[in-house]
């Protein structure tokens, strides 16, 4: 029941561009997380966004949630080499009381220098 | 320093030979659970766990168990290993749900 997916599936941008990933999901969420990984390492969380919430900002990420499209974007501004890494979104349903926090197959960016 | 610890972080096995994976977390989280990883499948949970004595199957549940004796601990058990278990795993912990989860470095295993 993969509830969370990434577009695109991979993206490759040259350092100081803009990164923007898509995910999409098919249920009611609670919240919606980001998660960056480095090649083979454990995910680390980037940043929360609430279902009333429309968008969030951390330092050079920004991220939007349009609950009546049931999708979200991750923006990363002024990209550098080190943020290179897959992104993945993760969502807790609604009224779904830890069942299932629920992983998309992730973007994979690369930043070339 | 707020951890999820896994270990070992790698293992080669042979097909049906028993394994345990520890992962221990040391925020008092109540939520824990497995995940593997797989190249195009992205993460997929195994088991989770609201609390001690309380677990329930994730995604992918077969040819796995685990235990929730004490609240740190959330062993996996693979009880006699295939080949198809080859795979990421990933240990994580949440302090309740709706919060971000804390992972593990992960495990490598390969079943041969």
């Amino acid at each position: 029941s993969q509830q969370g997916e990434e577009d695109p599936q991979a993206l490759s941008i040259q350092e100081g561009e803009n990164a923007t990933m898509n995910c999409s999901y098919k249920t009611s969420i609670n919240n919606l997380q980001w998660y960056r990984q480095n090649s083979g390492r454990g995910l680390v969380h980037l940043i929360l966004i609430r279902s009333n919430e429309r968008e969030k900002h951390s330092g050079r990420l920004r991220v939007t949630l349009d609950t009546s499209k049931k999708s979200s974007s991750l923006l990363i501004t002024a990209s550098r080499a080190a943020d290179t890494a897959s992104y993945f979104c993760a969502t807790d349903a609604k009224d779904n009381y830890g069942q299932n926090f629920v992983f998309g197959p992730g973007t994979r960016l690369s930043v070339l220098p | 320093e707020a951890q999820v610890t896994q270990n070992p972080r790698y293992l080669i096995t042979v097909t049906g030979k028993k394994l345990t994976v520890t992962c221990s977390q040391n925020m008092n989280h109540e939520y824990m659970s497995w995940y593997r990883q797989d190249p195009g499948l992205g993460l997929r949970q195994i088991y989770y766990s609201m609390n001690v004595e309380v677990t329930d199957k994730g995604d992918v549940p077969e040819g796995y168990k685990v235990s929730r004796k004490e609240k740190r601990n959330f062993p996996l058990i693979l009880e006699s290993p295939s080949p198809n278990q080859t795979s990421l795993y990933f240990c994580a912990s949440r302090d309740r749900v709706a919060t971000e989860a804390f992972f593990g470095q992960g495990t490598r295993l390969t079943v041969v």
